[in-house]
């Protein structure tokens, strides 16, 4: 298994664009976690799906981001319009269950707005 | 609002020595606890996940244990070497959520 494969490795934009994050999840894993590390707040988690459904989506900071799961192999995180202070890592993870099985994390994308 | 927590923030030790990594969590009703390794400028490894009615995981050289009682894991690593130097979260999961502490930087000296 090539395991949560995430896409583009690194982001460097200019605030105000639109930034968009691509995540595979394991196959046969139906629940998918994006995070977001940075040194000040460690790691946070943004929203998490089961199932393709979005099921806690408290962590998104703001309207400006988005997260959407279109089927159980796919899902992008948006941010639009970027600002410097939404530069860190994301890290995209799946499970096979929600909450009682391990995570398996991506590799993350370093983001950095300008 | 569980809050987990992990001291000290980094750590050296010299190479062959066993030691012991602490996490303390505020609220005891958690699914399970697990032990993360993330190497820097990658992703994180889950290591070890204990059930919140298991006591201790044990594979190769590391043992975690869990008083939920306490609130209280640590990690322990036996016969350390200079390729166990990472940073080591733990988390715990609980109101269908996965909290991680802040990590432990830990480094080995040959």
């Amino acid at each position: 298994d090539a395991g949560v494969i995430q896409s583009p490795r690194h982001e460097v934009t200019e605030m105000g664009q639109e930034v968009t994050l691509r995540c595979k999840p394991i196959s046969g894993h139906n629940s998918l976690f994006w995070y977001r590390q940075t040194m000040m707040r460690g790691l946070e988690l943004l929203i998490y799906f089961n199932n393709n459904v979005p099921i806690d989506d408290s962590g998104m900071p703001e309207d400006r981001f988005s997260a959407k799961m279109p089927n159980a192999s796919f899902s992008t995180l948006k941010i639009q319009p970027s600002e410097p202070r939404d530069s860190a890592v994301y890290f995209c993870a799946s499970s096979t269950r929600a909450v009682n099985e391990k995570l398996f994390f991506g590799s993350g994308t370093q983001l950095s707005v300008l | 609002k569980q809050e987990v927590t992990q001291i000290p923030a980094a750590l050296s030790v010299p190479e062959g020595e066993n030691l012991v990594l602490n996490c303390s969590f505020t609220d005891s009703a958690i699914y399970n606890l697990q032990w993360f390794r993330q190497d820097p400028g990658k992703g994180l490894t889950s290591l070890l996940l204990i059930q919140s009615s298991q006591r201790e995981q044990t594979s190769g050289r590391l043992n975690a244990s869990l008083d939920k009682s306490s609130g209280r894991s640590t990690l322990y690593i036996a016969a350390s070497q200079p390729g166990d130097s990472a940073t080591y979260l733990c988390a715990v999961t609980s109101a269908s959520k996965i909290i991680f502490g802040s990590g432990t930087r830990l480094s080995i000296r040959p």
